[in-house]
């Protein structure tokens, strides 16, 4: 089995300032691994994904986060944040296969105050 | 990336009715269709996982015979909650995976009202 922890449920944080979106999973055996964005009455955007190889993970709207294997942790960060960043962050796990099922964290709502 | 639409985007019915929620992956084969639900504020919870062609597999809590879904071919799978309650009321997303792609994709969520 596995599962995803999402520590932080808000995370307020300055326009322009960076920020880190912490994640933890554990698992079994190997993963794939999520970061979902949604915003309010809609559905999951995917951010970037970690599957194999660079642990440094680049994705849309100048997101990255890093695999960190020994920790077990898929931080997400930005360097500068904007008021559109303002959402709801997902974390996520699935095992490799198009058939299997992902697991998403509790989420973090992050909330960029101007 | 590949699009998964849902629909409708928002529904509100009467208690005692029947409302069925469609999910149609638009540019690939979906070989897996899952159906989440989300209440206020919180994560999405898996309800059921379907095939195409097969009988869904549902979670461990969630009631099959309420919550119908069929997935009839490789491009539709369809929701539907029977006997609505209040409580059912919540957002209902479906994600779809194909076996050679990496992610899920997610429709654009439905908001059911039961009154």
């Amino acid at each position: 089995a596995q599962s995803v922890t999402q520590l932080d449920s808000q995370v307020p944080v300055f326009e322009e300032a960076p920020v880190e979106l912490r994640c933890n999973y554990s698992s079994s055996v190997s993963v794939y691994l999520f970061w979902y964005v949604q915003y309010p009455n809609q559905g999951l955007q995917l951010l970037l994904k970690y599957l194999s190889g660079s642990t440094l993970v680049k994705g849309i709207n100048g997101f990255e986060a890093e695999f960190n294997k020994s920790q077990t942790s898929f931080h997400l960060r930005k360097p500068s944040v904007h008021i559109s960043d303002t959402a709801e962050y997902f974390c996520a796990v699935s095992e490799p296969g198009g058939y299997q099922k992902v697991t998403f964290g509790t989420g973090t709502k992050l909330q960029v105050i101007p | 990336g590949a699009v998964v639409s849902q629909h409708p985007s928002r529904v509100i019915c009467k208690s005692g009715t029947s409302v069925k929620i469609e999910c149609r992956s638009l540019d690939f084969q979906a070989t897996t269709m899952f159906w989440y639900r989300q209440f206020p504020k919180q994560s999405l919870m898996l309800m059921a996982t379907s095939n195409e062609g097969s009988k869904a597999t549902y979670e461990q809590g969630v009631e099959k015979d309420k919550f119908l879904i069929n997935h009839a071919s490789l491009t539709l799978s369809t929701l539907t909650v029977t006997s609505a309650h209040p409580e059912d009321s919540s957002f209902y997303i479906c994600s779809a995976r194909s076996t050679g792609f990496t992610e899920a994709f997610f429709g654009q969520g439905t908001r059911l009202t039961v009154v």
